[in-house]
């Protein structure tokens, strides 16, 4: 399976609101509630910020927040803060031959 | 508290095989699938498997069938991923990371740095 289809980078303001997309296909996104969200500075391991399409891990601020329609998920950064620039990758369930693919990335700057 | 600590950074030659270690610790080695990751220089996340520590089970990405093998050690609540008939494209930094529910990863490793060169 192709990877999943990510903006290569998104920008915002210190305050506002960014929502990065994240499009698969019937086969993966469009028929698994299984989207996860992770965070990576630069030289550093991901880090999990939202799974299941909406929920947040215990520590993980609430304004991240992620939302699926169809075959594309979304997640939404809130009142965007400095330390919020990063790359973000989506993941979903792929079914059982390939169980995990990742979409390309999304290079955050905050502005 | 959960840690994964993966082994040193390796340099191999071409054709050659790398083998990675994760040492799990803070947590029920054997109630938790790990998986493989990697990430090449400045590119994006690549899913490579999964290991069941339980009972050894294994579920491989197409893209590295025949090629990539995963073990464990439950006496040393350790992981193990091996790559054979490395090849440029291979140089990457390898993570492993341990499924909470459905896929998702919670816990990260530092992550190996694994250069191909000749």
């Amino acid at each position: 399976q192709s990877a999943l289809t990510q903006p290569a980078s998104v920008s915002g303001s210190p305050g506002q609101s960014i929502t990065i997309s994240c499009t698969g296909t019937s086969s993966n996104v469009g028929n698994y509630n299984l989207v996860s969200w992770y965070q990576q500075h630069p030289g550093k391991a991901p880090k999990l910020m939202i799974y299941e399409i909406n929920k947040r891990p215990s520590g993980i601020s609430y304004r991240f927040s992620g939302s699926k329609s169809g075959n594309t998920a979304s997640l939404t950064i809130s009142g965007l803060q400095a330390e919020d620039e990063a790359d973000y990758y989506c993941s979903s369930y792929a079914g059982r031959t390939t169980l995990v693919i990742f979409g390309g990335g999304t290079k955050l700057t905050v502005l | 508290q959960v840690q994964l600590v993966q082994s040193g950074a390796e340099v191999k030659k071409p054709g050659a095989s790398v083998k990675v270690s994760c040492k799990a610790s803070g947590y029920s080695f054997t109630s938790y699938y790990m998986h493989w990751v990697r990430q090449a220089p400045g590119q994006g996340l690549e899913w490579m498997g999964i290991i069941n520590p339980s009972g050894g089970s294994t579920s491989y990405a197409q893209n590295f069938q025949g090629r990539v093998t995963m073990t464990r050690d439950t006496s040393t609540s350790t992981v193990y991923m091996e790559l054979s008939s490395l090849r440029s494209e291979d140089t990457a930094v390898y993570y492993c990371a341990r499924r909470e529910t459905a896929m998702v990863m919670n816990y990260w490793g530092q992550g190996t740095l694994v250069t191909v060169s000749s």
